[in-house]
């Protein structure tokens, strides 16, 4: 079973603040991501790491910005809120295919709502 | 740019049916391929992948994979109440450097 975990679960915040969205996996995986999602929409990929130090953007033009220090650990920042930002934020891991067929594993997401 | 085209539904079948969803994608080299079922509100949870053309069975879940048509398909048995969600389907090609390609998604619901 997968372990990855999101914090806060849901977040109401002014506009102009400044947020990070946690996520952490006990897996051990090297590859992590963060997904948008609108209700009843597709998902949206807006970050990728590879592993340690290694970040890269999605297809999603983002404000937010993530970092990767540790492999179990990809947060992702947002440096001021918009009510554009209002969505599901949602983290997934996967491995390297040369571990298994590279399938991601979610977090139960983050609920941002930006007033 | 890779597309992975699905049906958005809603899909309606009765209980106890079979009911059939079905994927396409655009990129010939792709070699993995997983289904997902978010229910609403929630993050989607993996059900299961296939790399091999032909059929893989997993309890009521069935993956059908035909790369020459480029299309991969789920088959639920004895669908239920409790399977009614969405069910993304997501498609990536070999090597650590691709991430996966998610559809939109086609919304399952089965009535009593």
């Amino acid at each position: 079973e997968a372990d990855i975990y999101q914090t806060p679960r849901y977040l109401v915040i002014g506009t102009g603040k400044k947020i990070t969205l946690e996520c952490s996996q006990t897996m051990g995986h090297d590859k992590m991501y963060w997904y948008q999602q609108d209700p009843g929409m597709e998902l949206h990929l807006i970050h990728y790491s590879y592993g340690v130090n290694s970040t890269e953007k999605g297809d999603l033009s983002s404000e937010s910005t993530v970092s990767r220090i540790r492999t179990e650990h990809f947060p992702l920042t947002l440096e001021s809120a918009r009510p554009s930002h209002t969505s599901q934020y949602l983290c997934a891991s996967s491995e390297y295919e040369r571990v298994s067929g590279g399938e991601q594993y979610f977090g139960p997401g983050t609920r941002l709502t930006v007033t | 740019q890779k597309e992975v085209e699905q049906n958005s539904g809603p899909l309606s079948v009765p209980e106890g049916a079979i009911a059939s969803l079905n994927c396409t994608y655009s990129d010939r080299g792709s070699q993995s391929f997983f289904w997902y079922r978010q229910y609403s509100g929630k993050s989607p949870e993996l059900i299961m992948f296939i790399y091999s053309n032909g059929d893989k069975e997993d309890g009521r879940f069935t993956a059908q994979l035909n790369k020459a048509s480029q299309y991969v398909s789920l088959l639920i048995r004895d669908s239920q109440p409790s399977d009614s969600a969405t069910y993304l389907c997501a498609v990536k090609e070999p090597g650590g450097s691709y991430i996966p390609t998610f559809g939109r998604g086609t919304s399952l619901i089965v009535h009593p």
